[in-house]
């Protein structure tokens, strides 16, 4: 069984200043982890994915996350935000069985100026 | 032009009515998957489709059934729609790697049943 926990629904930061969207895992298996985002009204969209590499992963726009087996986490960081970084971010965890994806419930990113 | 297209963005419809949600894709990709996303519940899972004769049911598949017209066509249709179908629905494409498979989602359509 696998599952996923964002451990915020919302996250509000100021523009230039850091972003840290944290995520916590459970998986029976060695698994794949996946960030997307989801802009207003638009599809999702694939920021990064960890699958056994290298532990320190880099996406699009900036982000990058870090896979801790000790602690079973995901978290998501940027070092600046931008005001198109306003969106909603979900934390995914496969078992690489098939295709199964478990998704978090989203933490919503408001970016103030 | 968007790699997975959904048709159509937006549909308001009656208890009762059966409608249909199309999704086409040109990734070239066998596997196919339609979800419901929820606010606070993420996506989850109706059906999938491993290719044109392989389809199966998700976690939340009641309510639901589903056509693979062809490895590029993957269509949802509600039967008997109801109020709490009413959701935002995504249709997405998977692309096995060495290790996992990645989705690839299309922009959504956003369903209200009266």
């Amino acid at each position: 069984a696998q599952s996923v926990t964002q451990l915020d629904s919302h996250v509000s930061v100021s523009e230039g200043t850091p972003v840290l969207l944290r995520c916590n895992y459970s998986s029976s298996y060695s698994p794949s982890l996946f960030w997307y985002v989801q802009h207003p009204n638009k599809g999702l969209q694939l920021l990064l994915k960890y699958t056994s590499a290298a532990t320190l992963v880099k996406g699009i726009n900036g982000f990058e996350a870090e896979f801790k087996k000790s602690e079973t986490s995901f978290h998501l960081t940027k070092p600046s935000a931008h005001m198109s970084d306003a969106a909603e971010y979900f934390c995914v965890v496969s078992d690489n069985s098939w295709g199964k994806l478990q998704f978090g419930a989203g933490t919503q990113v408001v970016v103030t100026p | 032009d968007a790699d997975v297209t959904q048709t159509p963005r937006n549909r308001i419809t009656k208890t009762g009515k059966r409608i249909m949600l199309e999704c086409s894709q040109t990734k070239g990709h066998d596997r196919m998957y339609w979800y419901r996303q929820d606010p606070g519940l993420g996506l989850r899972l109706i059906y999938y489709s491993f290719d044109v004769k392989d389809i199966n049911k998700g976690e939340i598949s009641d309510g639901y059934s589903v056509s693979r017209q062809a490895q590029a066509k993957f269509s949802l249709s509600l039967e008997s729609a109801i109020p709490n179908q009413t959701a935002l629905y995504f249709c997405a494409t998977g692309s096995r790697g060495v290790r996992t498979e990645t989705q690839y989602f299309g922009p959504g359509t956003r369903l209200l049943v009266l």
